[in-house]
């Protein structure tokens, strides 16, 4: 198994440009969750998704949106980029909410110019 | 998030010593307290969890401990090794979702 995969690695864009960051998982997992890390800001939650077409706004949603037409994909995307979104996007996924163990993806480093 | 409070931010002990790592939280029916180990440049993974039910937890050099009267708990690593040397992050949840909140993290450096 695979477990969470995440592409791309990296990608740098321009102020404005927009992208979409794509999360698989094989687990089957119900939950999926976006995450940014930023240096000494721990990680911090974007979105999530309890189910196959739901989503919902984590502490910092503002600037992005996810989408969850497969269970096993859930999508981030930038619709204009700002230099504030650069940071490294991690995805994660669990078997249940909230007392189980989240997988995380390799994560994708974004840069914003 | 500011539910969850990490301290020290960052630690160096000599390979041999013991680490200890804690958080405090704000939220009373915070009932999961989970840590994560993430290498430089790699993905957080799980090492321990400890649920409400019970103070103490140990996987072989590593142990949780809980005070839910004082709301805090507490990664310890016994005999440490250079591999140890990573970002340490709790979390706990928080919310109406009672959705993970991470610390900030503690980067810990094991010196031989």
């Amino acid at each position: 198994n695979a477990g969470v995969t995440q592409t791309p690695k990296f990608r740098v864009l321009k102020t404005g440009q927009s992208m979409t960051l794509l999360c698989a998982q094989d687990m089957n997992h119900e939950y999926m969750y976006w995450y940014r890390q930023d240096p000494g800001m721990g990680l911090r939650l974007i979105h999530y998704s309890v189910g196959e077409g739901t989503t919902a706004k984590g502490e910092v949603p503002d600037g992005y949106n996810v989408s969850r037409l497969k269970k096993q994909n859930f999508l981030l995307g930038l619709e204009s980029a700002a230099p504030s979104q650069t940071s490294v996007y991690f995805c994660a996924s669990s078997y249940s909410w909230g007392l189980d163990e989240q997988f995380f993806g390799p994560g994708t480093r974004l840069t914003v110019l | 998030g500011e539910n969850v409070e990490q301290h020290p931010s960052t630690l160096s002990v000599q390979e041999g010593d013991s680490a200890v790592i804690k958080c405090t939280y704000s939220d009373s029916a915070s009932n999961y307290f989970p840590w994560y180990k993430q290498e430089l440049g790699k993905r957080p993974q799980l090492i321990i969890d400890i649920r409400s039910n019970v103070g103490e937890k140990k996987d072989q050099r590593i142990a949780v401990t809980l005070n839910k009267t004082a709301k805090h708990f507490s990664l310890h690593i016994t005999e440490t090794q250079p591999e140890d040397s990573a970002v340490y992050f709790c979390a706990a949840p928080y919310g109406s979702a009672r959705q993970l909140t991470f610390g900030s993290g503690t980067q810990l450096t094991v010196l031989p």
